[in-house]
């Protein structure tokens, strides 16, 4: 079974300035998907960007963009200029390429903190 | 299109109560997803649907959980008889593909006392 960690519980920064959260997880796919979910206070649960295993390219996304190492197994979220709106908790999630039955996995969430 | 859609928003039950979550997918999206969310577990994932067939329910914690698709256009978690430790939000989610990204609904805000 896949396992996703996010080792960072909370985090806060200053407002337009630049964040990174941690995302790894432990798989012996070679073909896989991840993602990254925002859920605000709202708990809507918005996806924010998504990879795909095989392209090498980072995954960008306007103030979003990843840092994909598939040989390390890490998959990182820097969000620039952060704004607040984009307080929120912050999901990393792994898909089977296959799909089925394990759906998303989901790491435990960063709670991110952006202050004015 | 609205999205998914999940009813109701808040649901307050006394233990012992039987317990119905809706979902209603987006339209054309061929597999159905529940999952719990809890300060302690984080996300799980209780079924997964593909055209209206459950696929795995190994997710589902006692056989007090049950969940049905009728049809594409709707589902049903029911929880009988509920307990405290079924206090959660659970979200309904779809997708077009197996490996298209999950679209989530607002969710329910599950309490029993």
């Amino acid at each position: 079974a896949q396992t996703v960690t996010q080792s960072q519980p909370e985090m806060s920064v200053q407002e337009a300035e630049t964040v990174t959260l941690s995302c790894t997880y432990d798989t012996s796919e070679n073909n896989y998907y991840l993602f990254w979910y925002k859920q605000p206070p709202s708990r809507q649960m918005i996806l924010v960007i998504r990879q795909e295993a095989y392209k090498q390219q980072n995954a960008t996304e306007n103030r979003f963009s990843v840092n994909f190492q598939k040989a390390a197994k890490s998959f990182s979220l820097k969000i620039s200029d952060s704004q607040l709106g984009d307080t929120a908790m912050y999901f990393c999630a792994f898909m089977s390429a296959g799909g089925g039955a394990d759906g998303l996995t989901f790491g435990k969430g960063t709670h991110l903190i952006i202050q004015p | 299109d609205a999205g998914v859609i999940q009813s109701p928003r808040h649901e307050v039950t006394e233990m012992g109560q039987e317990v119905t979550l809706r979902c209603k997918p987006i339209s054309g999206h061929n597999s159905l997803f529940w999952y719990r969310q809890t300060m302690m577990r984080g996300l799980e994932l209780l079924i997964y649907f593909n055209n209206n067939v459950p696929i795995d329910d190994s997710g589902m914690p006692e056989d007090r959980f049950s969940a049905k698709m009728p049809n594409a256009s709707f589902s049903t978690l029911k929880i009988q008889p509920s307990e405290p430790r079924d206090s959660a939000v659970y979200f309904c989610a779809s997708s077009s593909l197996g490996n298209s990204p999950l679209h989530f609904g607002n969710g329910t805000r599950l309490t029993v006392t």
